[in-house]
């Protein structure tokens, strides 16, 4: 099992710019999310599907969207890139039982520059 | 959303046991309290997750007091691999599944 992988690795884009992260899950896992690292900070979360079909805001989303393709990928979108979005992007997956959140899984990140 | 405070940083030596007390004041009755592990360049790993009273697995314990204000992540004998940013986190459901991440505690094992 690969986990859960995100592509690009890195990536520099110039102000305005458009781009999309990818994430996908080989878990089966029901619920995904999109985190923000920035340097000597936790993560903050972007936005989270808690199952297929399904996405909510978390708590910094402005700038961003996402789509929930299917159950095993979940997209994180940069309309127009800002320098303040420069930071490292998680994503991780996880499964929900009785209301009780298990462990989430994260992929190895996305680093990415905005000039 | 329940928020928490762990130490900004900490050090200790190969072969010793490191306890790392994290506070959750306003921790709900439906919490549960999680610890992560994060290297550099690398996505946060789980280590443990507990309720109340005291959880074990292969790498590390978890104390609850019975108020649940607080917690602590206890790791045995220590080596230099463990150098790393820990998180504690304590889950508020809710209406939604939001975990709240501090800055985390940074240990630092020296040989």
């Amino acid at each position: 099992n690969a986990g859960v992988t995100q592509t690009p690795k890195f990536q520099v884009l110039k102000t305005g710019q458009s781009m999309t992260l990818q994430c996908a899950q080989d878990m089966n896992h029901n619920s995904m999310y999109w985190y923000r690292q920035d340097p000597g900070m936790g993560l903050r979360l972007i936005y989270y599907s808690a199952s297929e079909g399904t996405t909510d805001k978390g708590e910094v989303p402005n700038g961003y969207n996402v789509s929930r393709l299917n159950k095993r990928e979940f997209s994180l979108r940069l309309e127009s890139a800002a320098p303040s979005q420069t930071s490292v992007y998680f994503c991780a997956s996880s499964e929900i039982t009785s209301g009780h959140y298990n462990e989430q899984f994260f992929g190895p990140g996305t680093r990415l520059t905005v000039l | 959303l329940a928020k928490t405070t762990q130490p900004i940083s900490m050090d200790s030596y190969e072969g010793q046991e490191v306890n790392i007390t994290c506070s959750h004041n306003n921790i709900a009755t439906n919490d549960y309290i999680t610890w992560y592990q994060q290297f550099p360049s690398q996505g946060p790993r789980f280590i443990i997750q507990g309720y109340k009273t005291k959880v074990t697995n292969e790498v590390a314990s978890l104390f609850i007091p019975a108020d649940r204000k607080s917690s602590t992540l206890s790791l045995p004998r220590v080596s230099l691999s463990d150098t790393a940013v820990y998180y504690c986190l304590v889950g508020d459901m809710g209406s939604n599944y939001q975990l709240i991440w501090g800055a985390g505690t940074k240990l630092i094992i020296k040989p």
